[in-house]
């Protein structure tokens, strides 16, 4: 089955830097990648996604990038404010296979210091 | 539009006990999911269902049993309790369709066997 590893599993930057959290994944046929950030006792919440016809993908300060020959994603967000400070999972997924199952990454807790 | 709904929030068990957890879902969703997160760590799917009647293990299904006799609900039952299973449970769902479409979580339950 399919294997996702995220790194780095905490982070901690200044605000108004830039944050980078890193995925890869192992099955060649996936072609759906969701992050989701769960703050602290909250549901896991849709962000952005990007789907594998596609290199990247924008939203504001959000954006996704997909190397598919290396078979890794990657979660970049600019000038970080304090709201920003959560926990960041990335996962996979590839169409055909029943009922759509994410495989999600183990995760990575952004700290964003004022 | 509720989205995706969960009972109860909280629940403390002792060992041994049994217990159902509520998922009902108003979007129409064919596909629903149970996921597992242990502290400081991602989600692992326990079981899925693609549709009333049809439902399948995930990765952790031991100690879990669920139905789907309804389109919106999709109850969870624990039936003898174990600190292992000391967890937040979180219920999902998404629509079928010829892309993935994101996956839209509830709340959770926040389950403590003792």
């Amino acid at each position: 089955g399919e294997n996702v590893e995220q790194h780095p599993s905490t982070l901690s930057v200044q605000e108004g830097d830039s944050a980078v959290i890193k995925c890869t994944y192992s099955d060649s046929a996936s072609n759906y990648f969701p992050w989701y950030k769960q703050e602290l006792g909250k549901r896991p919440q849709l962000i952005i996604d990007i789907r594998s016809n596609v290199g990247e993908k924008k939203d504001q300060r959000i954006a996704v990038t997909l190397n598919k020959t290396a078979k890794h994603f990657s979660l970049h967000i600019t000038e970080t404010q304090p709201e920003d400070s959560a926990v960041y999972f990335c996962a996979a997924s590839r169409s055909g296979n029943a009922g759509n199952m994410l495989t999600f990454g183990g995760g990575t807790r952004l700290m964003v210091k004022p | 539009n509720a989205g995706v709904t969960q009972t109860p929030k909280f629940r403390i068990l002792k060992i041994g006990q049994s217990m159902t957890l509520q998922c009902t879902q108003d979007m129409n969703h064919n596909y629903m999911y149970w996921y597992r997160q242990d502290p400081g760590m991602g989600l692992k799917l326990i079981y899925y269902s693609v549709g009333a009647g049809i439902t399948d293990k995930g990765e952790v299904p031991n100690g879990y049993n669920v139905s789907r006799s309804t389109t919106e609900d999709f109850p969870l039952r624990l039936e003898l309790a174990a600190p292992s299973q000391t967890s937040v449970y979180f219920c999902a769902s998404t629509d079928r369709g010829g892309v993935i479409q994101p996956q839209h979580f509830g709340d959770g339950t926040r389950l403590s066997i003792l």
